[in-house]
């Protein structure tokens, strides 16, 4: 599948529990990006990152909040202790190397709902 | 640092008439500019960018788009709207180093019939 894999599409948590999200980029990719986006809001930046490396997390909250891209597998958004203002969808995109660096493909996103 | 603008939060234009939607964007650098669309419950889908080439931009299902860098404003445009463009559409920026891309609170398209 060539497209942006993102799992699960809806999350459901209670409050104090965590959430993983994942997020398997297109083939060839290696750039990833997480995105949240609330009701009737644009997409907000969280983090960028490489495999094995976060470039740049200059948008997600410092606590409870953690992203990776491991050499093998998905990279995974975890959000810990997740309150109700977590709920929210969570949209990857990734991106190619080369000239094409910019243009970033987006995932269907997962839809977190904190109860 | 950059920004995007898109006036009108919501836009309602007939079955055949002209889609104009506005953006305006900030940036201290050259920017890359684009415009996405996203479908309910959907990701989103790039419909066209601007990277320093041709000043007008074409994209899919009959949008462009054109960089006025005077009035640093990137507007999509439409000349004949069909139901099934009704979504949202999104405007937005990056610097030439493209990592980090801002966007727009969006723009909720209507299609009357």
């Amino acid at each position: 599948n060539a497209d942006v894999m993102q799992n699960p599409r809806h999350l459901v948590r209670r409050r104090g529990q965590e959430a993983r999200l994942r997020c398997s980029p297109m083939k060839g990719h290696s750039h990833v990006y997480w995105y949240r986006q609330l009701p009737e809001e644009g997409l907000k930046f969280m983090v960028y990152l490489q495999k094995e490396n976060i470039i740049d997390e200059s948008g997600m909250p410092k606590e409870r909040f953690s992203a990776e891209f491991p050499k093998e597998g998905p990279s995974i958004l975890r959000i810990q202790q997740v309150v109700r203002g977590d709920s929210a969808a969570y949209f990857c995109a990734s991106s190619p190397t080369g000239t094409d660096f910019y243009e970033q493909y987006f995932g269907p996103g997962t839809r977190l709902t904190v109860t | 640092a950059q920004s995007v603008t898109q006036l009108g939060s919501h836009v309602s234009v007939s079955e055949g008439a002209l889609v104009l939607l506005r953006c305006n964007y900030s940036s201290s650098v050259p920017p890359y500019l684009f415009w996405y669309v996203q479908y309910p419950n959907q990701g989103l889908q790039l419909l066209l960018k601007y990277t320093s080439a041709a000043t007008l931009v074409k994209g899919i299902n009959g949008f462009e788009a054109e960089f006025k860098k005077s009035e640093t404003s990137f507007h999509l445009t439409k000349p004949s709207a069909h139901m099934s463009d009704a979504a949202e559409y999104f405007c937005a920026v990056s610097d030439t180093g493209g990592f980090k891309t801002i966007f727009g609170a969006g723009t909720r398209l209507f299609v009357k019939a």
